[in-house]
């Protein structure tokens, strides 16, 4: 499995919901990486793990709230979600977070299009 | 840290030009380049990447190339096709990045018209 897979693809919520994204991979990755990515902008840091443990905080506010249950699993909790936070949330994995050769480098999950209304 | 500067950053070719976007950085010690591309809403796909000690790779119609001294990298897309019409990003990395941090460039809309 060559994939980052993320569900769901679409979510719609209001401000006081409380949601999950949801990330997976089976290519034995060790950093996992959250990214918000409005339109027709590059994608934004939110959060990094490696080996399980958060190792970045880009200054997220709190409403975000991630989780990596194990190694191929990563979530990012939604919870009092203002309508600026509608993007594209991207999940990304890499071999590892540091390194050589191809270890660093990261590919991405299709996405999970946010609207909060 | 580090900052990466992206130009143009909208391009139109012509079916079966070439079409080149150039980026910039400012940490002489980054030592990996990644260039992705992102077609309307898809993710972003990594199409290429460099690394400090290659001076340039190829890969059928597309190239990139490295020139340290003058801290810059370019992405060659030679031949174009309709297909390559989307959003391409360049990256840079440095190591005092920890952490597998990437800086990305503003984006490049390229548009190829057949």
């Amino acid at each position: 499995d060559t994939e980052v897979t993320q569900t769901p693809k679409h979510l719609v919520m209001g401000m006081t919901n409380k949601k999950s994204l949801k990330c997976e991979q089976h290519m034995g990755h060790r950093a996992m990486y959250w990214y918000k990515q409005k339109a027709k902008k590059p994608p934004e840091l939110m959060f990094v793990y490696s080996y399980e443990k958060l190792s970045i905080n880009e200054s997220v506010p709190s409403r975000f709230s991630p989780e990596c249950p194990n190694s191929s699993l990563l979530n990012l909790h939604l919870h009092a979600l203002q309508p600026e936070d509608s993007a594209l949330y991207l999940c990304a994995s890499s071999q590892s977070r540091l390194g050589r050769g191809l270890q660093e480098t990261q590919y991405f999950g299709p996405g999970t299009r946010l609207l909060v209304l | 840290g580090e900052n990466v500067e992206q130009h143009p950053s909208t391009l139109s070719v012509q079916e079966g030009d070439s079409a080149v976007i150039k980026c910039t950085y400012s940490d002489s010690a980054s030592n990996y380049f990644p260039w992705y591309k992102q077609e309307l809403g898809k993710r972003p796909q990594l199409i290429i990447d460099i690394r400090s000690n290659v001076g340039e790779k190829k890969d059928q119609r597309i190239a990139v190339t490295l020139n340290k001294t003058a801290k810059h990298f370019s992405l060659h897309i030679t031949e174009t096709q309709p297909e390559d019409s989307a959003v391409y990003f360049c990256a840079a990395r440095a190591p005092t990045d920890s952490w597998g941090k990437f800086q990305f460039g503003a984006g490049t809309q390229v548009v190829v018209t057949p």
